[in-house]
């Protein structure tokens, strides 16, 4: 699998607009971006994923790169419950996930 | 109703013993998998199980035995427990092998303390 580069750890303040970028120079054609978050002491959960086009549900945004090699969450309104680590991970097709290190988000109030 | 669930949530035993989690989803999926998540915080795959048939083992020792009864259930046990199986473990549940991007659901996760 393709491998992704995400920050150790971000902060934001409450009720902000949170950006978390992910690097994924080596991605291939028909690699879909996923996005995970594991919240403390809970199983991770599926959050966002898209393949090119820039994508939103009800938990967030994702904006991928035109040459696709990076990604961005975003979370418009940080609160203190999306405290959490945050997993970029590729998938190609429905193979096992490949989680990272990740990026542990603190949400300050 | 809890779409993926775990028992036990805490296990605590001695080295050498023997333990099973069991994993129920009532998502109706086809395909689960176990993970383990270690003291480092790294989840990783341990084994994926499509309609009840082993698909994927990650060169996990064979002290650790999935067992699946049926769809519905994918069951871990492992033999001689030993010190380093201390970590937390993940079911996971997803559509099928079919789809291209299929959501995974985790299950609540299962300590377990090897003594």
């Amino acid at each position: 699998d393709a491998k992704t580069t995400q920050p150790n750890s971000m902060e934001s303040n409450e009720e902000e607009p949170v950006h978390l970028p992910c690097n994924h120079s080596t991605i291939s054609g028909t690699d879909y971006i996923h996005w995970y978050r594991q919240l403390p002491s809970q199983g991770p959960e599926y959050v966002i994923h898209g393949l090119t086009s820039n994508v939103n549900n009800r938990m967030a945004s994702l904006a991928i790169a035109e040459d696709r090699k990076s990604s961005t969450l975003i979370l418009h309104r940080a609160t203190l419950r999306d405290a959490a680590v945050y997993y970029c991970i590729l998938r190609r097709g429905n193979t096992p996930l490949v989680f990272g290190k990740g990026t542990r988000l603190s949400v300050i109030a | 109703d809890t779409a993926v669930s775990q028992t036990p949530k805490y296990l605590v035993t001695q080295m050498g013993n023997d333990k099973s989690i069991k994993c129920e989803q009532n998502l109706g999926h086809d395909t689960m998998y176990w993970y383990k998540q270690d003291s480092k915080k790294f989840l990783k795959i341990m084994f994926s199980y499509n309609n009840k048939e082993l698909i994927i083992n990650e060169t996990v020792p064979n002290r650790f035995s999935p067992k699946s009864p049926d769809k519905a259930h994918l069951n871990l046990h492992i033999n001689s427990l030993e010190l380093g199986d201390s970590a937390v473990y993940f079911c996971a549940s997803s559509r099928n092998l079919a789809g291209k991007a299929d959501t995974q659901y985790f299950g609540p996760g299962t300590r377990l303390t090897v003594l």
